[in-house]
């Protein structure tokens, strides 16, 4: 079973403005990562976050942790047409035999 | 960054035959590289662990001998999708790890196999 869950499954924004979307997970984890996937193609890895961290940035991107929640979000700031994507988060963790395992995704439209 | 080849990225094929999906890391080595499978508008599902010069690790459900894999170099996984039948097609995706476990991945662009 997957051990992270994504919320919300699907969001539809105006260029311009943020996306937030989150993601819940079961049991304690070494690391927790953000991918984004274009319709058809592979992923590709946006930021690592490791247990012992609390956020991080990268260029217009947001993360933040709070293990005591089990939860992570990412946040898209100043949205692009180009970020349409579907983002997943991925988790790291002893349970999994420390193999990464996906959330459900968020699927993210901008509309220009 | 690193890069992770893979191809075909997308086979159409006959019920009954066998498809071959290879995955390579360009400009590393990669001991291990892990074979996905993803049906639409959902996640990835991980079928199987792709160490370097032993048996691959199959996830519980997945069939060993139905999805071969090799991982005959350090640069070189296959997954072979045996006597494919209609409920095969899937989009398939491999990724490689360049750092330890836990480490990011990077991924293959995919292989959309449709088995008619």
């Amino acid at each position: 079973s997957q051990q992270g869950e994504e919320d919300p499954q699907a969001l539809s924004i105006q260029e311009g403005e943020n996306a937030t979307m989150n993601c819940s997970y079961k049991t304690s984890i070494n690391n927790l990562q953000w991918y984004r996937q274009n319709s058809g193609r592979g992923l590709v890895h946006l930021i690592l976050i490791r247990s012992n961290e609390r956020e991080k940035h990268s260029g217009r991107l947001r993360v933040t942790l709070d293990t005591s929640k089990k939860s992570s979000s990412l946040l898209i700031t100043a949205s692009r047409a180009a970020d349409t994507a579907s983002y997943f988060c991925a988790t790291d963790g002893v349970a999994a035999g420390n193999k990464l395992t996906f959330g459900g995704g968020t699927r993210v439209l901008v509309k220009p | 960054g690193a890069v992770v080849s893979q191809h075909p990225s997308r086979v159409i094929c006959k019920s009954g035959t066998s498809v071959k999906i290879e995955c390579r890391s360009l400009d590393f080595q990669a001991t291990t590289m892990f074979w996905y499978r993803q049906f639409p508008k959902q996640s990835l599902m991980l079928m199987a662990t792709s160490n370097e010069g032993s048996k691959a690790t199959y996830e519980q459900g997945v069939e060993k001998d139905k999805f071969l894999i090799n991982h005959a170099s350090l640069t070189l996984s296959t997954l072979t999708v045996t006597s494919a039948h209609p409920e095969d097609s899937s989009f398939y995706i491999c990724s490689a790890a360049a750092g330890g476990a836990g480490e990011k991945l990077f991924f293959g662009s995919g292989t959309q196999l449709s088995v008619l």
